[in-house]
């Protein structure tokens, strides 16, 4: 049974340019979750996808937006890309039943220079 | 706004020894705590969580306690050993489903 996973592993962007991260979620899994993690600092919650469409968000810019595909799969998208944008972004994914238990992905490190 | 606290920033103890990691939250409508352990280059792992109805819950080594009045919660590692060093997260279920996770405790297991 695959876990969550993440792709690209690693990414080296300038300053303006656009980044799609992607994430499978775990086998039977329906809720996908998307964190932002600086360095030496907790996840932050950036928001959620159930069917389709975005659940809850948090306190992040219009410039990050999600979507998610019928296969439960999803992508983060970062436009106008700023240095402070540099962190581990992590996916998590759930049932809608017990949202709260949520499975991480490895994540998946944006270099901003 | 929601909150959640943790202490100590930074943790060092002997093979063997307990740690303790303390946390506070400001939801009072949180009522699912999990714990996330994080090494290296990995995501975080969850490897135990209590619910608001539980006063404490014990896996093997690993022990959470839950003070719901006082709005506190804490994870208890038992004979550390090694590969218990890593970094831990305590996190609260807020109102609308959303998981706040504290700043992080970094555990360093002497050997």
């Amino acid at each position: 049974d695959a876990g969550v996973t993440q792709s690209p592993t690693h990414l080296i962007k300038t300053r303006g340019q656009q980044v799609t991260l992607r994430c499978s979620p775990k086998s039977g899994h329906d809720t996908v979750s998307w964190y932002q993690q600086a360095l030496g600092q907790g996840p932050q919650f950036i928001f959620q996808y159930y069917e389709e469409e975005e659940r809850q968000r948090g306190n992040f810019p219009d410039r990050f937006s999600g979507h998610q595909f019928p296969n439960y799969s999803s992508e983060l998208n970062v436009n106008a890309l700023l240095l402070g944008d540099s962190a581990l972004y992590l996916c998590a994914s759930s049932l809608l039943s017990t949202t709260y238990e949520q499975y991480f992905g490895p994540g998946t490190r944006l270099t901003v220079t | 706004g929601e909150n959640v606290e943790q202490h100590p920033s930074t943790l060092s103890v002997q093979e063997g020894d307990s740690a303790v990691i303390k946390c506070t939250y400001s939801d009072s409508a949180s009522n699912y705590f999990p714990w996330y352990k994080q090494e290296l280059g990995k995501g975080p792992q969850l490897i135990i969580d209590i619910r608001s109805n539980v006063g404490e819950k014990k896996d093997q080594r690993i022990a959470v306690t839950l003070n719901k009045t006082a709005k506190h919660f804490s994870l208890h590692i038992t004979e550390t050993q090694p590969e218990d060093s890593a970094v831990y997260f305590c996190a609260a279920e807020t109102s609308y489903d959303k998981v706040i996770f504290g700043p992080g405790t970094s555990l360093s297991v002497i050997p």
